[in-house]
């Protein structure tokens, strides 16, 4: 069982909005940065969002993240069917020195 | 360019022991902590190890602590992974990782599987 909580599927159509949740304590996400990570299917996980709400070069700002708290959320706008692909939340918990993971949330874009 | 390429990845039996490794390169390698991060067959990520830059702090999940050893060579930009005492559960992808002490991990090897059966 994941340290985090994520739906584990959400669906929208092209061209719409879809928002993933990632829910944590106080110790991981409540202390620390979130980050999030777009895996398509075969490949390694990318880096999509870090430090809550930043975005690494390259990366379109059709997506958004945001903190409050000890939860964390991705926003898609603007949906394609290439952004169909399992995405993860994470941080290190300081107070457990380690790495944690939310357990994935397979997007589908009808 | 960041670059990360896994290796010995393979097939063991329960019990067995295989080491990882991972070269690097396209950063100033002995500046960045480094993980390893696994995904089991159909599984979600799990956070394997962490090593510092300067190798002083190592940090295991429970599920490998006293089994895994993560250690890095700054001379030759590598960090490997040693799994002793392999079991079923093991078997995954393994993915060489650039960072989390931050809270991210900005950069990711392409993966070496490790299957554990007999």
């Amino acid at each position: 069982q994941s340290v985090l909580t994520q739906p584990p599927s959400v669906s929208a159509a092209p061209g719409q909005k879809v928002t993933i949740s990632c829910s944590g304590s106080s110790s991981d996400i409540g202390n620390n940065y979130a980050s999030w990570y777009q895996q398509l299917p075969g490949t390694a996980p990318k880096l999509l969002i870090y430090e809550n709400n930043k975005r690494p070069s390259g990366i379109p700002d059709r997506f958004s993240g945001s903190k409050s708290g000890t939860s964390a959320t991705l926003d898609i706008t603007g949906l394609q069917t290439g952004d169909e692909a399992d995405y993860y939340c994470g941080t290190w918990d300081r107070s457990l020195s380690a790495g944690v993971f939310g357990g994935g949330t397979k997007l589908t874009v009808l | 360019e960041v670059q990360l390429l896994e290796s010995g990845g393979g097939l063991v039996q329960p019990g067995g022991s295989l080491r990882l490794s991972c070269a690097a390169s396209g950063f100033t390698f002995r500046s960045y902590d480094m993980s390893w991060v696994r995904q089991a067959p159909g599984k979600g990520l799990e956070w394997v190890s962490i090593v510092g830059g300067s190798s002083s702090t190592t940090y295991y999940a429970d599920s490998v602590k006293g089994r895994f050893t993560i250690s890095r060579d700054n001379s030759k930009n590598t960090l490997h992974l040693q799994m002793n005492s392999l079991r079923a559960e093991d078997t995954a992808v393994y993915y060489c990782a650039k960072g989390y002490y931050s809270g991210y991990v900005d950069h990711w090897g392409q993966g070496t599987l490790v299957t554990v059966s007999s």
